[in-house]
């Protein structure tokens, strides 16, 4: 079975500091892999996705394969950025949605 | 462009008792998947809807149902409530015939069980 992994529930830096939350998962096919991104009183939404190799907002996320995982990084944090942050995997049949725990970034001014 | 809209935004019901949330898809979607969110958790797949059938199930039991319509609009159902049911459902639209195809989700309804 698919299990995506976030280890840091809590994540603080300093704006202008690089970032990078952790994204580990298991799955035995081949993988899709999002993340998502929730800002304070908004709804869920899609941040980027590794298929498509572009860089959202300024962050960026590669897959390793070798390592099963999929980090987000962003060289600058901003105070904007603040967020919980979702890693999920894509998969079965109906292409449904196998989510992280979730990381809350604080970007502290 | 109509985002996916989610009814009620809040609800609070007693164990036992039987629940209905609703979600409109956004404009042009064909399909509707349904997640629960507990408190400090990331979504979990219940089930997803295509074309007015069920077309994938998470590891949820029998007495959480759905339902999509002509207008692939959809509810979810939940029967027997337990007070671990306290959850926030969201529900995500997508179009199915898109193989990229990215979920727009909803802003949730949030669900007590007391």
């Amino acid at each position: 079975a698919q299990r995506v992994t976030q280890p840091e529930k809590l994540l603080s830096v300093f704006k202008g500091a690089p970032v990078e939350l952790k994204c580990n998962y298991s799955y035995s096919g081949s993988p899709e892999l999002f993340w998502y991104v929730q800002y304070s009183r908004q709804r869920l939404q899609l941040l980027l996705r590794h298929i498509s190799r572009e860089s959202i907002k300024g962050f960026t996320a590669d897959l390793n394969k070798g390592e099963t995982s999929f980090h987000l990084k962003k060289p600058f944090a901003q105070e904007e950025d603040s967020a919980m942050y979702y890693c999920a995997l894509r998969s079965g049949s109906a292409r449904q949605l196998t989510f992280g725990s979730g990381t809350q970034l604080t970007v502290l001014p | 462009e109509t985002g996916v809209t989610q009814s009620p935004t809040h609800l609070i019901k007693t164990r036992g008792q039987q629940v209905t949330l609703r979600c409109s898809s956004q404009s042009g979607h064909n399909t509707v998947s349904w997640y629960q969110q507990a408190l400090g958790q990331g979504p979990q797949f219940i089930f997803q809807y295509y074309r007015e059938e069920e077309n994938g199930r998470g590891n949820f039991p029998p007495r959480f149902s759905g339902l999509q319509f002509p207008n692939y609009s959809s509810e979810l159902n939940v029967n027997a409530l337990e007070l671990d049911d306290s959850a926030l459902y969201l529900c995500a639209s997508s179009l199915a015939a898109r193989a990229q195809e990215t979920q727009y989700f909803g802003p949730g309804t949030r669900l007590l069980v007391l």
